[in-house]
């Protein structure tokens, strides 16, 4: 079974700085995609940024950008300039790539808060 | 993408009673899926739903307490029966290929947050 780890249950930094969250994963499959989701406290999941594990390049959109080791199982989410609004729960997800219907696989999640 | 709507988006119930949510996309979709998020929680897939078929069910999650139709490619219901106040939750639907949002990847609608007394 994937397991998915985040092991920073919680995080906190000044607004503008670049903060990084963790996210490291088991798996036995060689094809699958990773997430990262924000919670903010209106509790609507809201995708962040995707990658496909056969994809060596690291995904980017915007201020958000991640650090993927295959080998490490390591998935971790950088996020610059960081704003208020980023202020939410962040969870890291596993979904296999196989056909048909896969569940998420979430990390405990980490509750990151920006100060002004 | 595509839009996501839930209803109710709380409610308050008492024990041994049942309620009904429903998920509605503003598009077509391959695959609906229903999550539960407890207090302080992530997230654990209920269940997917499938169209015009039965629900395939996680391990620890059974259809006489959550009963869960799909009756097109843009709507499905989740039923939490019997209620307890173990069951107060959040509970999220989500969604997978269709010509608004990608495959391989879910959204996620805005949650029901439901509290039983």
């Amino acid at each position: 079974a994937q397991t998915v780890t985040q092991s920073q249950p919680e995080m906190s930094v000044q607004e503008a700085e670049t903060v990084t969250l963790s996210c490291t994963y088991d798996t036995s499959e060689s094809n699958y995609y990773l997430f990262w989701y924000k919670q903010p406290p209106s509790r609507q999941m809201i995708l962040v940024i995707r990658q496909e594990a056969y994809k060596q390049q690291n995904a980017t959109e915007n201020r958000f950008s991640v650090n993927f080791q295959k080998a490490a199982k390591s998935f971790s989410l950088k996020i610059s300039d960081s704003q208020l609004g980023d202020t939410a729960m962040y969870f890291c997800a596993f979904m296999k790539g196989l056909q048909g219907a896969q569940k998420l696989v979430f990390g405990q999640g980490t509750r990151l808060t920006i100060n002004p | 993408s595509a839009v996501i709507s839930q209803k109710p988006s709380r409610d308050i119930c008492q024990r041994g009673t049942s309620l009904t949510i429903q998920c509605q996309v503003d598009s077509q979709v391959t695959m609906m899926f229903w999550y539960r998020q407890q207090p302080g929680q992530s997230l654990t897939l209920i269940a997917t739903a499938n169209q015009g078929s039965e629900a395939t069910y996680e391990s620890g999650f059974v259809i006489d307490k959550f009963p869960i139709s799909r009756p097109n490619l843009t709507f499905s219901t989740l039923t939490v029966s019997n209620m307890s106040p173990e069951d107060s939750s959040i509970y999220l639907c989500s969604v997978e290929g269709g010509s608004q949002t990608s495959t391989d990847t879910q959204y996620f609608g805005p949650g029901t947050r439901l509290t039983v007394l």
